[in-house]
């Protein structure tokens, strides 16, 4: 059961450039959605986060735009740098649960 | 201060062989997450502890796969009889109390390779 999807799966972006990564979720219950960065051969980490009661949070290069009513969100990545490839993971959970639904992933590369 | 550490960083085991693997959180967090990673995949959600107890293991897949905290900090996932299928990057995470909000710190995982 997907209860995240995410999209697209690989990304190649310019170096300036924006790069978009997309999300959707099923259960209304969501109501905290953290972006992970990943690096091979390390653990996920932190990126940014957003409550549901807001339509955009900014951090620096990285936004999330918030959609409650279609149950989307996504991540900008302003001004891409080489030091940005890496995979980006959407996420998403509930006050009932502290556990962390994960999306499929999606593979960025910053051509310089 | 030292992050979330996890041992070992590669396995390697024969099918049906029993594997432990090992989580150190970052010290002071009461809450501690297993997660498997499956190639190209996101991690998927195993097991929850709150200080020494799990709060919630509904993301172990079987009864082969157990996880313990005893002493509230250090936490060892048991895999019994592995099979090929358990090959994956088994991740921990804490956070400071398990809040909605608290941000969970990824350990580098532990490679799993059932041959």
């Amino acid at each position: 059961q997907q209860q995240v999807k995410q999209s697209p799966q690989s990304l190649i972006v310019q170096k300036g450039g924006i790069s978009i990564i997309n999300c959707a979720y099923e259960n209304t219950a969501f109501d905290y959605f953290p972006w992970y960065q990943q690096f091979p051969g390390k653990g996920p980490a932190l990126l940014i986060a957003i409550r549901p009661d807001v339509s955009e949070k900014k951090e620096g290069r990285f936004t999330i735009s918030f959609n409650k009513s279609a149950k989307q969100f996504s991540l900008h990545i302003m001004d891409s740098q080489p030091g940005d490839s890496a995979t980006y993971f959407c996420a998403a959970t509930d006050q009932g649960a502290q556990k962390l639904v994960f999306g499929q992933g999606t593979r960025l590369t910053i051509n310089p | 201060g030292a992050g979330v550490s996890q041992t070992p960083s590669n396995k390697v085991t024969e099918k049906g062989k029993y594997v432990e693997l090992r989580c150190d959180p970052i010290s002071g967090h009461t809450a501690l997450y297993w997660y498997r990673q499956s190639l190209g995949q996101g991690p998927e959600f195993l097991i929850y502890f709150q200080g020494t107890g799990a709060a919630d293991d509904s993301g172990l897949p079987n009864d082969r796969f157990f996880a313990v905290r005893p002493e509230g900090s250090v936490s060892t996932l048991k895999i019994q009889r592995t099979e090929r299928g358990d090959s994956a990057v088994y991740l921990c995470a804490s956070s400071p109390s398990g809040g909605l909000r608290d941000e969970q710190f990824f350990g580098p995982g532990t490679r799993l390779t059932v041959l």
